[in-house]
């Protein structure tokens, strides 16, 4: 039962870079996620995709871009990297938006920009 | 605004034992679910427990049990029987408000389970 696959697991880019993270769920959901992770912040919203074919901002979009490619997938791109983005990123899902629903997530993805 | 607080950044505990991981949470709604998640070493999040604000009784999953007290607005996790595996940080979350409302998380509390 494969859950919320991200890939890739680790990545390294230089400043400037692009790059798009990848986010696959096979439960169903019509909620998806993007967070950012970092010391002393606690998890941060990015992106969220309440339903197939909306998106919307979370609290920290800036430098990001997402597309809900159909209901399983769900992308984030940085057009250009900054070392500022440099997290570990997690995507979830959710059955819908509505507070009484538990997100899942997926493992991560280490992002590291020299 | 929602807002969760975990005052403990660190928990230890023995092997077998139970304990009790804290958690306070504000919100003027009077609808919400609040969630326990871990994190391991290894940086998975994964979803341990959740209670709706009008649930009656407290949620129990496995070893896993929250313990609601709505006057307080705490919502601890116990967790029985501690195992070497427990060891991770615990996170926990809420979500209100009115709109989307977004899951607010905690800062963590770290445990370490002790043989």
């Amino acid at each position: 039962n494969a859950g919320v696959t991200q890939t890739p697991k680790f990545q390294v880019l230089k400043t400037g870079q692009s790059m798009t993270l990848q986010c696959a769920q096979d439960m169903n959901h019509n909620s998806m996620y993007w967070y950012r992770q970092d010391p002393g912040m606690g998890l941060r919203l990015i992106y969220y995709s309440a339903s197939e074919g909306t998106t919307d901002k979370g609290e920290v979009p800036n430098g990001y871009n997402v597309s809900r490619l159909n209901k399983r997938e769900f992308s984030l791109r940085l057009e250009s990297a900054a070392p500022s983005q440099t997290s570990v990123y997690f995507c979830a899902s959710s059955e819908n938006s509505g507070r009484y629903q538990p997100q899942h997530f997926g493992d991560g993805t280490r992002l590291s920009i020299l | 605004a929602q807002k969760i607080t975990q005052t403990q950044p660190g928990m230890f505990v023995q092997e077998k034992e139970a304990v009790t991981l804290d958690c306070t949470y504000d919100t003027s709604d009077p609808s919400y679910g609040l969630f326990w998640y871990k994190q391991p070493s290894s940086g998975e999040m994964i979803f341990l427990i959740y209670q709706g604000s009008y649930d009656q009784q407290n949620a129990t999953e496995g070893r896993y049990s929250l313990n609601f007290q709505k006057a307080r607005k705490s919502a601890n996790l116990v967790i029985s029987a501690s195992q070497l595996g427990d060891s991770a940080m615990y996170f926990c979350a809420m979500r209100a408000g009115t709109g989307f409302q977004k899951l607010v998380f905690g800062t963590g509390t770290r445990l370490l389970v002790s043989p």
